[in-house]
């Protein structure tokens, strides 16, 4: 069962444009995360949001949690060719300790 | 001090032979994880250490997989009698742990990526 549903689950765009990627569940978590993987390395996070209806921007990047805990989006305004990458989110049902469960990633290639 | 690592980065092994991966976490995380990903996938969950102990191993796909983790740092997962669909990229990671406060921040290695023949 496939807890997180990531959309799209590839996107390929010109640079300067801007993009957002979802995060949809019908479950409700503690916590959500976003990271981003580069090919032959592991995932690095991005953010973590706790809160319902919370916002959070890290420089280009804007994050989302939904109100019901259920969703996220992220946004990312004037994209870079070095914003290309698999971004995953992923939710964990307690915020301190104990798995995460990952969405299948997005692919996002930004040319120049 | 340094992230977390892995080792073998690489492995090529033959149906039906044994592999062991180590992890190696970041000095006083006492949690510890194990997860494996499909190329251009997302994570798949397998087994959650924390301390010595394994608090959830529901991700494991069959017995033929096995972990372990002694003192509190350095983890072994094994793989016995490795299939064609074990093949993959095999992630540790490791955390602060519960119990330390706030938001519990999982840090990965790079991986060790299995090729099954």
């Amino acid at each position: 069962t496939q807890l997180l549903e990531q959309s799209p689950q590839f996107l390929s765009i010109q640079e300067g444009e801007n993009l957002t990627v979802y995060c949809n569940s019908s479950s409700v978590f503690s916590s959500l995360q976003w990271y981003r993987q580069e090919p032959g390395e592991g995932p690095v996070l991005l953010v973590t949001v706790v809160t319902g209806g919370e916002v959070k921007k890290l420089k280009r990047l804007t994050f989302q949690f939904g109100d019901a805990r259920k969703d996220s989006s992220l946004h990312i305004t004037a994209a870079q060719p070095g914003d290309t990458g698999l971004y995953l989110c992923a939710a964990r049902r307690n915020t301190n300790a104990g798995k995460s469960t990952f969405g299948d990633g997005t692919t996002l290639t930004v040319k120049p | 001090g340094a992230g977390v690592s892995q080792s073998p980065s690489n492995k090529v092994t033959e149906k039906g032979k044994d592999v062991e991966l180590r992890c190696d976490p970041i000095s006083g995380h006492t949690a510890l994880y194990w997860y494996r990903q499909s190329l251009g996938q997302g994570l798949e969950f397998l087994i959650y250490f924390q301390g010595n102990s394994a608090p959830d191993k529901s991700g494991l796909p069959s017995d033929r997989f096995s972990a372990e983790r002694t003192g509190g740092s350095v983890s072994t997962l094994t793989i016995q009698r490795t299939q064609q669909e074990d093949s993959a990229v095999y992630l540790c990671a490791s955390s602060l742990g519960a119990g330390r406060g706030g938001t519990d921040t999982q840090y990965f290695g790079p991986g060790t990526r299995l090729t099954v023949l």
